[in-house]
């Protein structure tokens, strides 16, 4: 089975602070991806990566970075966290095409960051 | 920008069949439309994609009709554990870029 695995599942963090979100994927996918998640608003994509070292900004890359210097590993990172940052996070992965009949993204179980 | 809509929220009685469209006026040719399915504290998971006509699998069935500006997710027989949040999203299938999720919709199973 894919396994998405997120580093942390609960966090909090002060106002200013910076903070890593891990994510590694098991299975050799070559898309990445981070969304968060707010009551009301569903999933919104942050930011995706098809390649090492490859980035492309989703929705709302305002305040977030990411790195991929390994393929099978995906950070978010938020260089100064604030409260509105505070939300449920979300890794996932996929093979690439996806429009090959049994490829689909694949998530992590969501890491919940507060900040205070 | 969200590329898709659907409604809110929907109720439904245990064993009835439910039926959940989405509408994505500005679907691209190379676009295929793939439903998820998240429950509380969870990941979403994958439920079933298609590009056009008619697809169906163990799950639930995806229609599409000829334009393929809207589908309709077709869950047969629901039960309560069936009671989660519902995502249709369009993206490239070959890139696997610009997949947005939207707001989703909320099925409530009724028992």
């Amino acid at each position: 089975d894919v396994k998405v695995t997120q580093s942390s599942r609960y966090l909090v963090k002060r106002t200013g602070e910076k903070v890593f979100l891990e994510c590694v994927q098991d299975m050799d996918h070559e898309n990445m991806f981070w969304y968060r998640q707010d009551p009301g608003l569903g999933l919104r994509l942050i930011y995706f990566s098809y390649d090492v070292k490859m980035k492309e900004k989703g929705d709302i890359p305002e305040g977030y970075s990411v790195s991929r210097e390994k393929k099978e590993r995906f950070s978010l990172i938020l260089e100064s966290a604030s409260t509105n940052q505070t939300s449920m996070y979300l890794c996932a992965s996929s093979f690439l095409p996806l429009d090959r009949p049994g490829n689909t993204i694949y998530f992590g179980e969501g890491s919940w960051l507060t900040v205070v | 920008l969200a590329k898709t809509t659907q409604p809110i929220s929907m109720d439904s009685y245990e064993g009835q069949e439910v039926n959940i469209t989405c509408s994505h006026n500005n679907i691209a040719t190379n676009d295929y439309i793939t439903w998820y399915q998240q429950f509380p504290s969870q990941g979403p998971r994958f439920i079933i994609q298609g590009y056009k006509t008619k697809v169906t699998n163990e799950v639930a069935s995806l229609f599409i009709p000829a334009d393929r500006k809207s589908s309709t997710l077709s869950l047969p027989r629901v039960s309560l554990s069936d009671t989660a949040v519902y995502y249709c999203l369009v993206g490239d299938g070959f890139t696997g870029n610009q997949f947005y999720f939207g707001t989703g919709t909320s099925l409530t199973v009724i028992p």
